[in-house]
């Protein structure tokens, strides 16, 4: 069983770098089935995909942060991690990392973090 | 981007209805839609993937149909355990992208 867990700071200043790390256990990030994602949901709202990373090091970005995000891994600690740069208040949300699951054409994020809340606030 | 609607926004219902969610893409999708329930404080959990298919695990009151750009999301027999908000996701393009959410409530 996959398990993930998110860690970094709760407080950011606004124009600062979020950044948060999320801990893979049960299961190799190195593994090709699965892409590493990072999915955050602003209070009281829906849910927005920011990227992924896949085992070779191919990360693909939402448009919507693409100029400020960051998406690496680390396989020696099997985690990996998001910075988003030059945050405002509407960074405000609840940040999960996710793992993907692809295989035979179809997708699905299979394995969640319990989420952590990152408020921007000076 | 891909926008996906869901109708209704919130839904009240009682044990033992059946309820229907309903979701429409933007464009065609094919089957590659996924549903997911998420309770209060919790991460979302997948329950029905490919539009169809029910995860492993998942109780078979949860059902999902539909291809192209409408797709339907049916639980046969409400359970007082069951309340929560339902998501749409597609994955037929990048950026992968959600419904707006279904708040179930009794």
């Amino acid at each position: 069983q996959v398990q993930l867990q998110e860690s970094g700071p709760g407080l950011v200043k606004p124009s600062q770098t979020l950044s948060l790390t999320c801990t893979v256990s049960g299961g190799s990030i190195s593994s090709g089935n699965y892409y590493w994602s990072w999915i955050r949901q602003h209070p009281g709202k829906g849910l927005e995909w920011i990227g992924y990373i896949y085992y070779s090091g191919r990360a693909y970005y939402n448009p919507s942060v693409k100029s400020r995000v960051t998406i690496s891994f680390d396989t020696s600690k099997n985690q990996f991690s998001l910075k988003l740069s030059s945050v405002t208040a509407a960074d405000t949300a609840v940040y999960y990392c996710a793992s993907m699951h692809c295989s035979g054409g179809t997708c699905y994020f299979d394995y969640w973090g319990q989420g952590t809340l990152v408020t921007v606030s000076s | 981007d891909i926008q996906m609607t869901q109708s209704p926004s919130s839904l009240s219902a009682s044990v033992g209805d059946r309820v229907t969610i309903t979701c429409q893409a933007s464009q065609d999708i094919s089957n590659y839609l996924n549903w997911y329930q998420q309770k209060p404080g919790k991460a979302p959990k997948l329950l029905i993937y490919d539009a169809s298919n029910l995860k492993t695990g998942v109780p078979s009151r949860f059902s999902g149909s539909g291809s192209g750009t409408d797709f339907t999301f049916t639980i046969s027999s409400l359970q007082s355990e069951d309340i929560a908000t339902y998501y749409c996701q597609q994955f037929a393009n990048l950026p992968y992208t959600f419904g707006q959410g279904t708040k179930l409530g009794i």
